[in-house]
């Protein structure tokens, strides 16, 4: 079983600031991702990683980065926080080859006023 | 493209009463797994299930069951008896074999069980 960490767990920011949100996983999975979660439910990928040095977007444009510097360490930053950023941000983590469940921290649910 | 629909946006049942949660998907892969989450009010989501599309056998887990069947791309899912605790979103998702992980997830399905 995969332990995934994420923090803070809920956010609340002014528009215009920097912001990290943090992702740690201890179980040495070589792939990492972010999915955003509307108020709707739906999920998106935002950003993947398929092993240190390797970062991809996803399907949902977003205006985040994303950095993997080391194997358990995935952060996601946002440069200049506005209200259309306030959503759910969900980070994951899988074991290769291909095929194997993803599995999920708690989530950070970040406000932007 | 992957495509995963799950029609029922919410279902209400009372305790006790079997409900099902459909999920139909869309990929012209031969290979691909198929998944459903549990992602309950706390916002984490729950790993229950993966099949892989050569293996279309049935499976049950206590009170939970899966039926895969290709011919019509579906993978439903039941719950026998439900419980207040089974009240959560329900998440079913696609994985095309070719890649390296990514998940397609349908809107999820609101489940409420009341006592």
């Amino acid at each position: 079983e995969a332990d995934i960490y994420q923090t803070p767990r809920y956010l609340v920011i002014g528009t215009g600031k920097k912001i990290t949100l943090e992702c740690s996983q201890t179980m040495g999975h070589d792939k990492m991702y972010w999915y955003q979660q509307d108020p709707g439910m739906e999920l998106h990928l935002i950003h993947y990683s398929y092993g240190v040095n390797s970062t991809e977007k996803g399907d949902l444009s977003s205006e985040s980065t994303v950095s993997r510097i080391r194997t358990e360490h995935f952060p996601l930053t946002l440069e200049s926080a506005r209200p259309s950023h306030t959503s759910q941000y969900l980070c994951a983590s899988s074991e290769s080859p291909g095929g194997k469940p993803l599995h999920f921290g708690n989530g950070t649910r970040l406000t932007v006023t | 493209a992957q495509k995963v629909t799950q029609a029922q946006t919410e279902i209400s049942v009372v305790e006790k009463e079997d409900v099902t949660l459909d999920c139909v998907y869309e990929t012209r892969d031969t290979t691909y797994y198929l998944f459903w989450y549990k992602q309950p009010p706390s916002g984490e989501l729950v790993f229950l299930i993966r099949r892989n599309s050569f293996d279309e056998q049935n499976e049950i887990s206590g009170r939970y069951s899966w039926n895969f069947q290709k011919s019509t791309s579906s993978f439903n899912f039941t719950i026998t008896a439900s419980q207040v605790v089974d009240s959560a979103v329900y998440f079913c998702a696609l994985m095309r074999g070719s890649t390296l992980g990514r998940l397609y997830f349908g809107r999820g399905t609101q489940l409420t069980v009341w006592p």
